[in-house]
């Protein structure tokens, strides 16, 4: 299996741009996770789902922030508009049964000027 | 609610030499504890979880770590420190339940020849 695959790797973009972040989870996973990292906050889950459906986003930081898993192998992570505080790592992992291990992807890592 | 502790931020040791990094946690139930480690501008790896049984699990790289359920810790070691183990590893934890992973702040290992 290929892992848990992100797309882009890197994104560079001026403030109030819109930003999409991309997930492949591992096939057979039913729940992905959306985390963003920080230097100043380290690792922050901002929203996971399970089997498609979003089950907590109690952890996205503002209404600019929206996360969609139209099916199974892909989910989406939108900022709009996005705003230089927002420059940071966002990993996505997936896992299986929940309770199991996470597995992660190599992250994007986003800068907004 | 859940919550893990890493109480050093930076650790230094000699190649050779045993390492530890220290791991505390807070559950109200049974805890699920993980280690991950994030090499520069890498994902986070899964290194080793205790979810029941012994209390000295074994995993990845030769590292391990020992649950010790009256002092709510799970601290992972070395016998035998690498140069290449220098990274920076997570603790996380979770409660029984489809419940997500809490992640510590990280502790940064720097291992010298």
């Amino acid at each position: 299996d290929a892992g848990v695959i992100q797309s882009p790797r890197h994104e560079v973009t001026e403030m109030g741009q819109e930003v999409t972040l991309r997930c492949k989870p591992i096939s057979g996973h039913d729940y992905l996770f959306w985390y963003r990292q920080t230097m100043m906050r380290g690792l922050e889950l901002l929203i996971y789902f399970n089997n498609n459906v979003p089950i907590d986003d109690s952890g996205m930081p503002e209404d600019r922030f929206s996360a969609k898993m139209p099916n199974a192998s892909f989910s989406t992570l939108k900022i709009q508009p996005s705003e230089p505080r927002d420059s940071a790592v966002y990993f996505c992992a997936s896992s299986l049964l929940g309770r199991e291990t996470q597995y992660f992807g190599p992250g994007t890592r986003l800068l907004v000027l | 609610a859940q919550s893990v502790a890493q109480p050093e931020d930076q650790v230094n040791v000699a190649e050779g030499n045993p390492l530890t990094v220290k791991c505390t946690y807070s559950v109200s139930g049974n805890p699920y504890l993980f280690w991950y480690v994030q090499y520069p501008n890498r994902g986070l790896q899964f290194l080793l979880k205790y979810i029941t049984g012994d209390n000295l699990v074994k995993g990845s790289y030769g590292f391990e770590a020992e649950f010790n359920k009256s002092q709510t810790s799970f601290h992972l070691k070395k016998p035998s420190a690498l140069v290449s183990d220098s990274a920076l590893y997570f603790c996380a934890v979770r409660e029984e339940g489809n419940t997500p992973l809490v992640f510590g702040k990280g502790t940064r290992l720097s291992v010298i020849a």
